[in-house]
């Protein structure tokens, strides 16, 4: 079946724009993560859905970065004034359920570029 | 705050080598411990390990899991130039995951 798919594959914006990422987790995962990877580190830990709700947000930097999953699929990172700190690669988890037995498969990731 | 620590951070071998790849790890409510291989950018699954001295195989790659002294290890055997990536280790706790920065695995032909 399908994995994790992430759009876009690449953005590249300006300062001070608005950006959104979006993710599309494997079809019938509960729960969905973000982490953010930044040049030769690993990924680290943003925020983490079971359902629809938001079970731990704090991984996510400051109050310019929010992400929603309204139905309980589909998130959408967004991130409002963007720096040039906050380029990155931007990937997203899902898993079947919460829990520390469930593997996280990985989407390919959004390359985020702020000019 | 939860750390992990990966070494070598870099290594460059020849085909048919055999490499072993270390992870130590300080996770509070430590629940797994996760290796990845990623070579472009998606992180590719590769072992969740929860039990120590259990080695888990999966074709010329093998890990163990040693929960007192808070180590993992990840081998290939006969390496292959189509080994050459980022090799990614992660402690778990409830379902948060903590990262090391990786090995970068060079095979060379």
């Amino acid at each position: 079946g399908a994995g994790v798919s992430q759009t876009p594959s690449n953005k590249v914006t300006e300062k001070g724009k608005y950006v959104e990422l979006r993710c599309d987790p494997i079809s019938g995962h509960t729960a969905l993560y973000w982490y953010r990877q930044s040049l030769g580190q690993g990924p680290e830990f943003l925020i983490y859905f079971q359902g629809t709700g938001a079970a731990d947000d704090s991984g996510l930097p400051n109050d310019r970065f929010f992400a929603v999953r309204p139905e309980g699929s589909v998130s959408t990172l967004k991130i409002q004034r963007t720096e040039r700190g906050d380029s990155a690669v931007y990937l997203c988890a899902s898993s079947l359920r919460q829990g520390a037995g469930e593997t996280q498969y990985f989407g390919p990731g959004t390359r985020l570029l702020v000019l | 705050e939860d750390k992990v620590v990966q070494s070598p951070l870099s290594l460059v071998v020849h085909e048919g080598d055999t490499v072993t790849l270390n992870c130590s790890y300080e996770v509070t409510n430590f629940r797994s411990l996760l290796w990845y291989k990623q070579e472009k950018k998606a992180p590719t699954f590769l072992f969740m390990l929860t039990s120590s001295g259990i080695e888990k195989k999966s074709g010329r790659l093998s890990s163990i899991l040693d929960k007192k002294e808070l180590f993992s290890i990840l081998n290939i055997t006969a390496t292959q130039t189509g080994d050459s990536a980022v090799y990614l280790c992660a402690g778990g706790s409830n379902y948060k995951l903590t990262f090391g920065k990786g090995t970068l695995l060079t095979v060379n032909p």
